[in-house]
């Protein structure tokens, strides 16, 4: 089972960055999203396809359809500058990562 | 505050042992299920093991399987992490993290909170 994820997006200070994480199978599950800033642990941004965090800037949303999910960035940050990665799971397939997304905000 | 604090990293030669700890406070332990990701240096995150809430359910990825084992004492707060037959591929930073209560009963689910890890390197 594999979520497959763009190497790198890059936008300016203000813009709209769109992060997407595609299944590769049919089972409508759950998409999970984390941030990992450069020498840190991965922190969890957006969970159950649209939910945030307690502590989680608006500006963080996640929307799906299907065997998709969008991770966007509204109003993007240097602070926002990180790697993303998609995440699903379940009982059949398990516990998966996507490959991650390298966000670059300048 | 939630806080996950991972030992036991260090070098180890290749088909040695290791025996990773996590030490949790701030949230009720045994509300949730507890795991394992590793991340290789430069490399993407791979969830490695997880384990339900009361010890008696584990997951393993089959990278691991057969090697690692995963275990959990709920009244002193630790989760640990056996790993057997050490590979180069086993280097890596080791996360624990703390996962959903909504999945207590089992070791899927999303990730809630997750320690700074532990340094793992496998070399001769």
């Amino acid at each position: 089972y594999e979520l497959t994820q763009p190497p790198s997006v890059s936008v300016s200070p203000g813009q709209t960055a769109r992060i997407t994480c595609s299944a590769d199978g049919l089972a409508n599950k759950w998409f999970h999203w984390y941030q990992q800033k450069s020498g840190q642990a991965p922190k969890l941004v957006i969970y159950e396809d649209v939910k945030r965090p307690s502590g989680i800037p608006e500006r963080f949303s996640g929307s799906s359809s299907g065997p998709m999910a969008t991770l966007a960035i509204s109003g993007a940050q240097v602070e926002d500058e990180a790697d993303y990665y998609c995440y699903q799971s379940d009982s059949t397939d398990g516990n998966v990562f996507g490959p991650g997304t390298k966000v670059s905000v300048l | 505050e939630v806080q996950l604090v991972e030992s036991g990293g260090g070098s180890v030669q290749p088909g040695r042992s290791l025996r990773l700890s996590c030490a949790a406070s701030g949230f009720v332990f045994d509300d949730h299920p507890m795991h394992w990701v590793r991340q290789a240096p430069g490399k993407g995150l791979e969830w490695v093991s997880g384990i339900n809430w009361n010890g008696y359910n584990m997951g393993y990825a089959e990278s691991v399987k057969g090697r690692f084992t995963v275990s959990r004492d709920n009244a002193k707060n630790f989760v640990y992490l056996h790993m057997d037959r050490l590979t180069i591929e086993d280097s890596a930073f080791y996360y624990c993290a703390k996962g959903s209560q909504e999945y207590a009963s089992s070791w899927y689910g999303q990730f809630d909170d997750w320690g700074q890890g532990t340094l793992v390197t496998v070399s001769s």
